[in-house]
């Protein structure tokens, strides 16, 4: 079956401006987690969704970082104003339930920011 | 806070031969998870240990966990080519969020 798709696979943008990246999960997954990957921090939790909720926030790194997700699907990662630092892959991943499931993870989104 | 250290950080191998890529983690869990990565590419789930003693094996792949001693294993049995990757070590405390390590990155050379 389909598995965790994000879009888009590459975005540059500018210093200031916002980003939206997209993650859809394997259907029927009820949770959903965001992680960044770059060279100088590997690989960071970001964000933890339980259906449509988000228990733990506490992986964002600043309140530039917002992130929803609407009828227990799609979920979008928000960067406001970005700067240089953000650069980083951005990976979403989705499992079955929370706990000790699988967490099975999409291609991710390479940012670039100039 | 959490630590999970991974050694080596890079391992250069023949193929045909045998290895061993350590997990440490510095507080306890009973989830742990290994991934691979190919170059430019995402995570793919290898395996998932649960509980102290957990082995599991998928070709020349063999992971274990040690809860107790807090470290993991995983064996590489008659390297191939094919197994050159980066390989991620991961433990979970908190029911959802992956603690990484810096991966191993493993190249096999002929």
């Amino acid at each position: 079956g389909a598995g965790v798709s994000q879009s888009p696979s590459n975005k540059v943008t500018e210093k200031g401006k916002d980003v939206e990246l997209r993650c859809d999960p394997i259907s029927g997954h009820t949770a959903l987690y965001w992680y960044r990957q770059s060279l100088g921090q590997g690989l960071e939790f970001l964000i933890y969704f339980q259906g449509n909720s988000a228990p733990d926030k506490s992986g964002l790194p600043s309140d530039r970082f917002s992130a929803e997700r609407t009828g227990g699907s799609v979920s979008t990662l928000t960067i406001q104003r970005t700067q240089q630092e953000d650069s980083a892959v951005y990976l979403c991943a989705s499992s079955l339930f929370s706990g000790k499931e699988t967490q099975y993870f999409g291609p991710g989104t390479r940012l670039l920011v100039l | 806070e959490l630590k999970v250290e991974q050694n080596p950080l890079f391992l250069s191998m023949q193929e045909g031969k045998n290895y061993t890529i350590y997990c440490n983690y510095s507080t306890t869990s009973d989830r742990l998870y290994w991934y691979r990565q190919d170059p430019g590419k995402s995570l793919e789930s290898l395996f998932v240990l649960l509980s102290n003693g957990a082995v599991k094996q998928e070709g020349r792949l063999m992971a274990s966990l040690d809860t107790k001693a807090r470290l993991s294993t995983l064996h590489i049995t008659a390297a191939v080519h094919d197994l050159s990757a980066t390989y991620f070590c991961a433990v979970d405390i908190r029911g959802y969020a992956l603690n990484f390590g810096k991966g191993t990155s493993l190249l096999v050379t002929p």
